[in-house]
């Protein structure tokens, strides 16, 4: 089962920023935090990963509570191509740990 | 270009027949994965492998069968036993080691009738 809960879907505007957030209130010491995208009937594609810092890549930025027990997503300028639905995934970083895809949110960038 | 091709993209079987799906990767990668995906849903882990002539059991192995005979290939076999076979495959892979993600193919969709 997922160990992260992440809401069905959200709108948002184009040119916005998009905050995706995520909770992993079980999330233990040596589990990241990861993201991923899906675009309809494409590959996942990942954007981002953390364990306790704040991080940030040409892609987005993630924020990560102190105490672990959630996170947020953020798009800075969403466009129309970030439509997809965004996968939060928690997963120790030991060889061979798979991870767990949940349904994910579902964003809409509206123009 | 580097990166991890699956093919055919669409396939279509009769009722009965195993069918084999194809997944390369030129990443020099060590693990590779198989996922089905069903409509609305996340992933489902079938099948991995961390090395080659090794791989195990996901959440969802029954009806599938894999082999791992070279590093860049891992093609997935959905035999008749698998009730359900009608979804989207994904292939995916990732380096050994601490903190990497798994990169993604492009799919193979399957509708068996």
């Amino acid at each position: 089962d997922a160990k992260t809960t992440q809401p069905t879907s959200m709108d948002c505007a184009e040119g916005r920023a998009a905050n995706l957030p995520c909770n992993h209130s079980t999330i233990s010491g040596n589990e990241y935090v990861y993201w991923y995208r899906q675009i309809h009937s494409q590959g996942p594609q990942y954007i981002i990963h953390g364990l306790k810092n704040n991080e940030t890549n040409e892609m987005a930025s993630l924020i990560i509570t102190e105490d672990r027990k959630s996170s947020t997503l953020i798009l800075p300028h969403a466009t129309l191509r970030d439509t997809a639905v965004y996968y939060c995934i928690v997963r120790e970083d030991n060889y061979g740990q798979n991870f767990v895809f949940g349904p994910g949110t579902r964003l809409s960038v509206l123009p | 270009d580097g990166g991890i091709t699956q093919s055919p993209k669409y396939l279509f079987r009769k009722e009965g027949q195993n069918v084999t799906l194809s997944c390369e990767q030129n990443l020099n990668h060590d693990a590779m994965y198989w996922y089905r995906q069903d409509p609305g849903q996340g992933l489902r882990l079938i099948y991995y492998s961390q090395i080659v002539n090794d791989f195990q059991k996901g959440d969802i192995a029954e009806g599938y069968s894999v082999s791992r005979e070279k590093k860049e290939s891992f093609p997935l076999t959905v035999t008749s036993a698998q009730k359900n076979p009608t979804a989207f495959y994904l292939c995916a892979s990732s380096r050994s080691g601490l903190s990497n993600e798994q990169y993604f193919g492009p799919g193979t969709r399957l509708t068996v009738t």
